[in-house]
């Protein structure tokens, strides 16, 4: 049972428009939430997170909004430039206990056409 | 320099043997993952590691085998236990394995594949 999801396995946006990505989860007890951007053959590289005790966190051009009573989490990245072309994985993992790796979803390729 | 380092990059492995991949950090982290990932899939947990001397079975830990005698260090043995090895494998560290909100960091990946 997958209980982190993204639904949309690929987006393609214009240079210089909004790219959203989209991240479901199914845990209620998850409260620490991750979004990883990964080239071909390397390593996923952390981009930003955010705590269940906000709905918002932003960091230059990528913003992730959290909506507890949806289950639902997304990133937006605006401007969008071709660099940010890669797979966007969304994680999850419950703080407040022990052992508590990450949960990946499947990830989202997003191209960005210039 | 911080960081992770996995070697080889690349490996082969035939059939019936165990390869052992390595992962290095001098980031002074507590905890360490690794993850294998499937064309098309997320990364699963195979195992992890919160403290020296110990370690947990992930979600896949059938087939690999893994030791945490040093901070610095955590190696993963792909046993010829198991069927589908082939696979792109990632290590990861975090300050602490037992919460706070605290990102893993990841390595560059070890691609294995069976000859």
């Amino acid at each position: 049972d997958q209980q982190v999801k993204q639904n949309s396995p690929s987006l393609s946006v214009q240079e210089g428009r909004i790219s959203i990505l989209n991240c479901d989860y199914t845990n209620s007890m998850f409260d620490y939430f991750l979004w990883y951007k990964k080239y071909p053959a390397e390593g996923p590289t952390f981009l930003i997170s955010i705590s269940s005790i906000k709905d918002k966190n932003e960091d230059g051009r990528f913003t992730v909004f959290l909506n507890k009573s949806a289950k639902h989490l997304s990133l937006h990245i605006v401007p969008s430039q071709p660099g940010d072309s890669a797979v966007y994985f969304c994680a999850a993992s419950r703080t407040y206990s022990g052992n508590t790796p990450l949960v990946f979803g499947k990830g989202t390729r997003l191209s960005v056409i210039a | 320099d911080g960081g992770i380092t996995q070697s080889p990059k690349y490996l082969f492995r035939k059939e019936g043997q165990n390869v052992t991949l390595s992962c290095e950090q001098n980031l002074n982290h507590d905890a360490m993952y690794w993850y294998r990932q499937d064309p098309g899939q997320g990364l699963r947990l195979i195992y992890y590691s919160q403290i020296v001397n110990d370690f947990q079975k992930g979600d896949i830990a059938e087939g690999y085998s893994v030791s945490r005698e040093k901070k610095e260090s955590f190696p993963l043995t792909v046993t010829s236990a198991q069927k589908n090895p082939t696979a792109f494998y990632l290590c990861a560290s975090s300050i602490s394995g037992t919460g706070g909100d605290q990102p893993q960091h990841f390595g560059d990946g070890t691609r294995l594949s069976i000859l």
